[in-house]
C-alpha cells in the first residue's frame, strides 16, 4: 500500500513564527501535493512538484514556499505564520503527469495559530 | 483551469434507501473524474475515478458513479445506503494535460438508521 506520511497531526504556533510541514512518500511517485482544507471551501491547491526540485504555484501560494529536495519529500514552509493560515493540511502524491492516476493522501496536519 | 461544484452542502438520506451526491465539471481538455471519501480528521481515501471507457465506474464499498458528457456531470451512487456510508465526499477533476487537481467544496453525507 501507498503511505503517505505527514510529521506532525497537531501544530500549535505563534504569529510570525516559522513553520515547517514534512511529508514523506513511499512508492517512488513522481507528483506531490500540499492542499488546505477549510469548512465549506473544500481543498485548494498550494503548490504541487511534478520532479526533484521542481516546484508549481497552485491557486493560494502567497503566504508559503515548497522544498523537494528528494523525490519522495515535499516540504511546505510558512516563512512567518499568520492567523489565517490556521487549517488543515493535507499531502498527497500520485504517479507520472498525465495518466489520470489518483492522489494517495496523508492523514492531514492540523495548524493552529495563535 | 479546471474546476468542479457539488451543488448541495449537506445530504440526508435514510439507511437502506438509495443515495446521489451530484458534481458537474468544467475542463478544456478530456476529464479525468475522481470521488474520494473523508472520515473524520482524517485524510481523504480514494473511491473512484473515470478517464476513458464505460460510463458507468464502479468503485469501492459498493460506489458506482456516471458520467455524462453532455451534462458535464459525474455523480456518485449507491444502491443501497449504510449508516457508516456517513462522511465527507470531494469530487475532483483533472484533465489530461497538467499535474494539478482540482476539487469541489464538498458535499456531507448523512445515512439514518
Amino acid at each position: 500500500d501507498v503511505k503517505v506520511t505527514q510529521s506532525s497531526r497537531y501544530l500549535v504556533k505563534r504569529t510570525g513564527e516559522k513553520v515547517f510541514l514534512e511529508c514523506v512518500q513511499d512508492m517512488d511517485h513522481e507528483n506531490m501535493f500540499w492542499y488546505r482544507q477549510d469548512p465549506g471551501l473544500g481543498l485548494r491547491l498550494i503548490y504541487f512538484s511534478y520532479d526533484v526540485k521542481m516546484k508549481e504555484k497552485g491557486d493560494i501560494p502567497e503566504g508559503y514556499s515548497v522544498s523537494r529536495e528528494k523525490k519522495e519529500r515535499f516540504s511546505l514552509i510558512l516563512e512567518s505564520a499568520s492567523t489565517n493560515q490556521t487549517s488543515m493540511y493535507l499531502c498527497a502524491s500520485s504517479l507520472q503527469r498525465g495518466l489520470g492516476g489518483e492522489l494517495f493522501f496523508g492523514e492531514g496536519s492540523r495548524l493552529t495559530v495563535l | 483551469a479546471q474546476s468542479v461544484a457539488q451543488p448541495e452542502d449537506q445530504v440526508n438520506v435514510a439507511e437502506g434507501n438509495p443515495l446521489t451526491v451530484k458534481c458537474t465539471y468544467s475542463v478544456s481538455g478530456n476529464p479525468y473524474l475522481f470521488w474520494y471519501v473523508q472520515y473524520p480528521n482524517r485524510g481523504l481515501q480514494f473511491l473512484l475515478k473515470y478517464i476513458t471507457g464505460d460510463n458507468l465506474v464502479k468503485g469501492s464499498y459498493g460506489f458506482e458513479a456516471e458520467f455524462n458528457k453532455s451534462q458535464t456531470s459525474f455523480h456518485l451512487k449507491k444502491p443501497s445506503a449504510l449508516v457508516s456510508d456517513s462522511a465527507l465526499y470531494f469530487c475532483a477533476v483533472r484533465d489530461g494535460r497538467n499535474n494539478d487537481m482540482r476539487f469541489g467544496a464538498g458535499t456531507r453525507l448523512t445515512v439514518k438508521p
